[in-house]
């Protein structure tokens, strides 16, 4: 059985950082890419980001500004996403997901809230 | 980045009906489109991966259809569990990109 189970939500204060974890099982860690895909509330879904497991490639959406960071732990099968600087527009519930052809299996979302 | 446009945005549908999305890409993608279902507080669901391939267990009224730039995510008979909201999801290039959605509600 797959299983990508994602860290617990945050509270956190405008100009701070956050860390989500995504742990994966059920398959070999270096097998898929990992993304990151966050929906703010009420909103669509938005890509983020994807690394290679294996090589630790990364890949970003340019809007970031070099806030994101995406990395895998091949040692403990899990991908960690860090944003820096938040903002109250980084409200969201933030994803991880991976699998044959991408996004086949998806944690079960992490609640990043941004207030002061 | 190549942009993905969905159409409608929101639609309204009775059970039995036949409801035909759409998804145009500003690029040619080939067939590197995804299609998701997602219901409210839910994770999104993979129904259908590159293009036309059904995801397992999926069930079959569900279908995908086109490449380059133009894609249709059909539902054959509409059943109660399927309005939800539908997004489509181009992973041809960097940075991939998703639809903006739509709302599938009940007429």
């Amino acid at each position: 059985q797959v299983l990508l189970v994602q860290s617990g939500a945050e509270v956190k204060r405008p100009g701070s950082s956050v860390r989500v974890s995504c742990r994966i099982s059920g398959y070999d860690f270096t097998s898929y890419g990992i993304d990151w895909v966050r929906q703010a509330p009420g909103q669509g879904l938005e890509w983020m980001a994807w690394i290679n497991p294996n090589n630790g490639i990364t890949k970003y959406v340019q809007k970031f500004r070099g806030r994101l960071t995406v990395i895998a732990d091949k040692s403990t099968r899990t991908a960690y996403m860090d944003l820096t600087n938040l903002g109250p527009d980084d409200t969201a519930v933030y994803f991880c997901s991976s699998g044959n052809y991408g996004f086949d299996h998806w944690g079960q979302g992490t609640l990043v809230a941004v207030s002061s | 980045d190549i942009q993905l446009t969905q159409s409608p945005s929101a639609m309204s549908a009775s059970v039995g009906d036949r409801v035909t999305i759409t998804c145009r890409a500003s690029q040619d993608v080939s067939f590197y489109v995804a299609w998701f279902q997602q219901k409210p507080g839910k994770v999104p669901e993979r129904l259908i991966y590159a293009a036309s391939s059904l995801q397992s267990g999926v069930p079959s009224r569900f279908s995908g259809s086109g490449s380059g730039t133009e894609f249709t995510l059909t539902i054959s008979r509409l059943q109660p569990e399927d309005f939800a909201t539908y997004y489509c999801l181009q992973h041809s290039s960097f940075p991939y990109t998703f639809g903006q959605g739509t709302k599938l509600e009940s007429k």
